[in-house]
């Protein structure tokens, strides 16, 4: 079962920021919020994950909801090289066994236009 | 510095023929390790993961199978591919220890079955 709902596709400009949104309603109280993202032809890169406050790194931001039922990256100024498809996943901090294995859904396709 | 390498990058194998997919991680010891697979078009598909060496869990029934013979070697293998078995094969590790729980990927093994 799906455990997050994104978007199939975002477009934006470069240079602009981009808001990608990430519902998770059945969101449990040990899940992390992950995001990664893969570019064409390579393996996916981690990007900032979060759980309850919100988080800032050097790639991204992650705003997240008060009832952490979704969350949103923010990329605050769009580049070429930013177009990639984004994955948000969640994963179970008492990761022993497989809950806490990364499940990867379909994603976002972001397309950044120059 | 942790890396980790996936050989071979390329490979195009008739079918019916052995497969055999190699994966080494170097700067870390005792790494959760995975591999996953994705088809062309599709998502990500978690195949298998690995918490030690010799301790294998397969996610989903295929025609594949994995091995762990030491602590940062992962191998997949095929005693007979399909022509299902085509796809982007990447490797993943993650450090059991870290709450933040960030898998580090591979290059990358693109597998054509003809």
């Amino acid at each position: 079962d799906a455990k997050t709902t994104q978007p199939n596709s975002m477009e934006s400009n470069e240079e602009e920021p981009v808001h990608l949104p990430c519902n998770h309603s059945t969101i449990s109280g040990t899940d992390y919020i992950h995001w990664y993202r893969q570019l064409p032809s390579q393996g996916p890169e981690y990007v900032i994950h979060g759980l309850t406050s919100n988080v800032n790194n050097r790639m991204a931001s992650l705003a997240i909801a008060e009832d952490r039922k979704s969350s949103t990256l923010i990329l605050h100024r769009a580049t070429l090289r930013d177009a990639a498809v984004y994955y948000c996943i969640l994963r179970d901090s008492n990761y022993g066994g497989s809950q806490g294995n990364l499940i990867f859904g379909k994603g976002t396709k972001l397309s950044v236009k120059p | 510095s942790q890396t980790i390498h996936q050989w071979p990058a390329t490979l195009v194998q008739p079918v019916g023929s052995p497969l055999s997919l190699e994966c080494t991680v170097e700067g870390t010891s005792n790494p959760n390790l995975y591999w996953y697979r994705q088809a062309a078009g599709r998502g990500l598909q978690l195949l298998f993961y690995s918490v030690g060496i010799g301790q294998i869990s397969s996610e989903v029934p295929q025609n594949l199978s994995a091995s762990r013979p030491q602590d940062r070697q992962f191998i997949l293998s095929s005693k007979k591919l399909l022509l299902s078995d085509s796809g982007f094969y990447l490797c993943a590790w993650g450090n059991q220890g870290l709450v933040t729980g960030e898998l580090f990927f591979g290059e990358g093994s693109r597998l054509t079955v003809l």
